[in-house]
C-alpha cells in the first residue's frame, strides 16, 4: 500500500505571508497531483507533476516534484484570503486510474 | 457538459438500512472511482472501474458494492448501513489518456 504523508494538517496565517505544504512518501509515484477543495464541493485539480525535479508555477503557487518522485511541495507566495481551502496531494502509482491521497492541509488566510 | 453528477446531496439512514448512491458522467471517461472523505484522512478509495463491466476493490471496500453496466453510470450500494459509514462520498472519473480526475459534488451520508 502506498502512503502519502501531508504536512502540516492545519495552517492559519495572515494575508501576505508565505507558506509551504509538504507531501512525502517512501514510495515512488509516476505522477503527483495537487487538488484544492472548497467546502461542500469536490476537489479540483491545480497541477500535475510528472518528471523528477519538475517545478511548475501557477500564479503565486509553485509546485515541485522531488528528484526521486517520492515527495512534493506546494509553496504559496503572499497568501490571500481567496487561497483559503483544503489542499490535497495525490500520487498515481503504477496502476492507472488509482490515486493515493494525502490527509490534506486546511489553509486559512486571515485578512 | 454536466461533468460528474451525484445524487442525493444529503442522506440520513438508520443502522441496517440499504441504499444506493448514484453517480453519472457525460465525458465518456473509461475510469470511474468512489472515495470517502473523513476528517484528517483525506480521500480513501472504496471501489473503482476501468470500463463497463470491470470493477475492482480499493483501499476500504468492505460494506460497499459497485457495478458498471454502462460507461456513464457507476452506482455505489451500501448493503447494511453502519455508523462507521457516516462520511462524505465522492465519485470521480478520468479518461484513459487524461491525468486529471473530475469529481462530483459529493453526498453527505449520516448513519444513525
Amino acid at each position: 500500500t502506498q502512503l502519502l504523508e501531508q504536512s502540516p494538517q492545519f495552517l492559519s496565517i495572515q494575508e501576505g505571508e508565505n507558506l509551504t505544504v509538504y507531501c512525502n512518501s517512501s514510495s515512488v509515484f509516476s505522477s503527483l497531483q495537487w487538488y484544492r477543495q472548497e467546502p461542500g464541493e469536490g476537489p479540483v485539480l491545480l497541477v500535475t507533476v510528472v518528471t523528477g525535479g519538475e517545478v511548475k508555477k501557477l500564479k503565486r503557487l509553485t509546485f515541485q516534484f522531488g528528484d526521486a518522485r517520492k515527495d512534493s511541495s506546494l509553496h504559496i507566495t503572499a497568501a490571500q484570503p481567496g487561497d483559503t481551502g483544503l489542499y490535497l496531494c495525490a500520487g498515481r502509482g503504477t496502476s492507472y486510474g488509482k490515486l493515493t491521497f494525502g490527509q490534506g492541509t486546511i489553509l486559512t488566510v486571515h485578512p | 457538459n454536466a461533468g460528474v453528477t451525484q445524487t442525493p446531496k444529503f442522506q440520513v439512514l438508520k443502522t441496517g438500512q440499504s441504499m444506493t448512491l448514484q453517480c453519472a458522467q457525460d465525458m465518456n471517461h473509461e475510469y470511474m472511482s468512489w472515495y470517502r472523505q473523513d476528517p484528517g484522512m483525506g480521500l480513501r478509495l472504496i471501489h473503482y472501474s476501468v470500463g463497463a463491466g470491470i470493477t475492482d476493490q480499493g483501499e476500504v471496500p468492505n460494506g460497499y458494492n459497485v457495478s458498471r453496466s454502462t460507461t456513464e453510470d457507476f452506482p455505489l450500494r451500501l448493503l447494511s448501513a453502519a455508523p462507521s459509514q457516516t462520511s462524505v462520498y465522492f465519485c470521480a472519473s478520468n479518461g484513459r489518456y487524461y491525468n486529471e480526475q473530475f469529481f462530483g459534488p459529493g453526498t453527505r451520508l449520516t448513519v444513525l
